[in-house]
This record gives C-alpha cells, structure tokens and sequence, in this order.
C-alpha cells in the first residue's frame, strides 16, 4: 500500500525567507510520480512541482524546488523568498495519494 | 493546463436523498478522478476511473457510491442515501498528459452540504 506522511501540521516562515516542508513516503513501486498541491483558502487545488521518481535531478519551478531524496523516500519542498500570497495548505501526494497537509503562515 | 468544470459548486441536501455530482473536462480523457476532503481535513481518495471502468477504488467507496460516465464527456458521483458525514468538498480530477508528467489536474470542487 501507498501512504504519505507528512509530519508538520502547521509551519510558518518570515516574508523573504526560506521555508522547507517534510513528506516522506512508502511504496513499493519503482517508478512514480510525486507532487506538491497548494489549496489557498479558495479551497481550488493548484499543483506547484511535481517529480519523477526515475529522475534523479530535483525539479525547480521558480521559487519552488524539491529535495527528493528517493532511497531514503524523502519528498520535501524548499519555498525561496517566501511571499504572502504563499500562505495555504500544501499536500504531498504519491501519484493518487495525499498526505495530511501542512498549514504554512507567512508573516510579513 | 488541462480544465475541470464541476457542477454544482454547491449542494445542499436533505439527509437520505441522493446527489449526483457532474465533473466535465475541456477536452478528452482516460483517467478520471474523484477525491473527498471533508473541512479540515485531509484530501481522501475516492475513485480513478480509466477507460469506461472503475481501475482502483478506496475503502471509502463502498456501495454508497458509484461512478460513471454516461455520454462519453460528462463523468459523474452518484451519492444514495446521503448521511451527515457525507459533507465535503468533492474534488473531480483528471489525468494530463505524459509530457506533464501524468500530472492530476483538479476542478474547483463541489461542495456538498448535508443537512
């Protein structure tokens, strides 16, 4: 069975700066696809990254970079010169599978 | 980016009836999608449906439920017998493709109160 845990309920970070929030996960298959959703207070279900599990380059995409770490099934997500608009629940998910989430506050 | 039009954006029903939440793509799709997040909480996985059949279900769908997609566009949530605990966001979803990395593209969610 697939799970994903992510073990930070609640984050926050200053305006500016860098915030990493956890997921690890369990699988038995090779290969797979991770992502990163944002669900602002809309409640809309936005992705932000995503990687391949055969990849061994960290995806980037803007201020946005993973530390995927595959041996270990470590999946976290870095945010860079973190802004407002970034506060919102962030779920890792394992292809159909979602972690329980993680709040982030940012405070300007 | 792949679009998802959910409808109705909000239901409220009465407890025991039955709901039938509609999910239409912008263009066409294998794998169909849908998830549950009751408020607060964490996003469940329902059901993925690939090719006109149910490919992997959760323990959360049970009989409840079904799936299906009647006129080959409109994919469809059919909820009998409705209970409290039914009320949540419900998210349809869909595949995109392989350039995008088998990425989920979500709609806005239906949002489905019980009373």
């Amino acid at each position: 069975a697939q799970t994903v845990t992510q073990s930070q309920p609640e984050m926050s970070v200053q305006e500016a700066e860098t915030v990493t929030l956890s997921c690890t996960y369990d699988t038995s298959e090779s290969d797979y696809y991770l992502f990163w959703y944002k669900q602002p207070p809309s409640r809309q279900m936005i992705l932000v990254i995503r990687q391949e599990a055969y990849k061994q380059q960290n995806a980037t995409e803007n201020r946005f970079s993973v530390n995927f770490q595959k041996a270990a099934k470590s999946f976290s997500l870095k945010i860079s010169d973190s802004q407002l608009g970034d506060a919102a629940m962030y779920f890792c998910a394992l292809d159909m599978r979602f972690g329980a989430g993680t709040r982030l506050t940012v405070k300007p | 980016e792949p679009e998802v039009t959910q409808t109705p954006s909000h239901q409220v029903t009465q407890m025991g009836q039955e709901v039938i939440l509609r999910c239409v793509p912008i263009s066409n799709h294998l794998y169909f999608y849908w998830y549950r997040q009751i408020l607060g909480q964490k996003v469940e996985f329902l059901v993925s449906f690939y090719n006109n059949e149910i490919s992997e279900k959760s323990e959360i769908f049970d009989d409840q439920f079904s799936v299906e997609r009647p006129d080959g566009s409109n994919f469809t949530l059919k909820i009998r017998s409705t209970k409290l605990e039914d009320s949540a966001m419900y998210f349809c979803a869909i595949d995109g493709t392989e350039s995008s990395g088998n990425t989920i593209y979500f709609g806005e969610g239906s949002w489905l109160t019980v009373v």
